[in-house]
């Protein structure tokens, strides 16, 4: 069974400040993990997704993450704080099986706030 | 526009009042699902379809039916609202069923059962 823990619930950080969220997650076999996030009021958007190419993964807005199997992380960072980097992090694992489909199973999220 | 759409985006309602979320996409997606979102607890997924009038069980389905008659849309139906279903609701699809592909989300339906 998949699950994904986010080692911190909130995050506060100075603009243009790096930013580091933390992600550990268990998986029986090779899995998918993205990050998703959610500005208030929003939907889910990508920002990155590891399937099992580069280890270091570029995603949008500056963002990137880097997996490693044998620490079972998936810890996203930003060199650099933006305002509207203010925002909702989901760490995700998907292991798709005829049994679960395509189940995304979600971490508890982590909400990041930008400080001016 | 590639989207998920989902209608209402807010909607209070009494215990007991059927009620009906709509979800579509345009991108001629095999597989869809739904999710609820509970503070702490990310987003678990309700029901799922691998593609037309097939569908299945997620981690929370009690209390939810879905059905999956067209490609394009995939309702979520709450046959006796209970105030524990009061929740954010998202709907997602991907490109196929047991893929790798990331799912797309539409922009979640607030329910507030009293």
């Amino acid at each position: 069974a998949q699950s994904v823990t986010q080692l911190d619930s909130h995050v506060s950080v100075s603009e243009g400040t790096p930013v580091l969220l933390r992600c550990n997650y268990s998986s029986s076999y090779s899995p998918s993990l993205f990050w998703y996030v959610q500005h208030p009021n929003k939907g889910l958007q990508l920002l990155l997704k590891y399937t099992s190419a580069a280890t270091l993964v570029k995603g949008i807005n500056g963002f990137e993450a880097e997996f490693k199997k044998s620490e079972t992380s998936f810890h996203l960072t930003k060199p650099s704080a933006h305002m509207s980097d203010a925002a909702e992090y989901f760490c995700v694992v998907s292991e798709p099986s005829q049994a679960a489909g395509n189940k995304l199973t979600f971490g508890g999220g982590t909400r990041v706030l930008v400080k001016p | 526009e590639a989207q998920v759409t989902q209608n209402p985006r807010y909607l209070i309602t009494v215990t007991g009042k059927k009620l009906t979320v709509t979800c579509s996409q345009n991108m001629n997606h095999e597989y869809m699902s739904w999710y609820r979102q509970d503070p702490g607890l990310g987003l678990r997924q309700i029901y799922y379809s691998m593609n037309v009038e097939v569908t299945d069980k997620g981690d929370v389905p009690e209390g939810y039916k879905v059905s999956r008659k067209e490609k394009r849309n995939f309702p979520l139906i709450l046959e006796s609202p209970s105030p524990n279903q009061t929740s954010l609701y998202f709907c997602a699809s991907s490109l196929r069923f047991l893929s790798y592909n990331e799912q797309f989300f539409g922009p979640g339906t607030r329910l507030t059962v009293l």
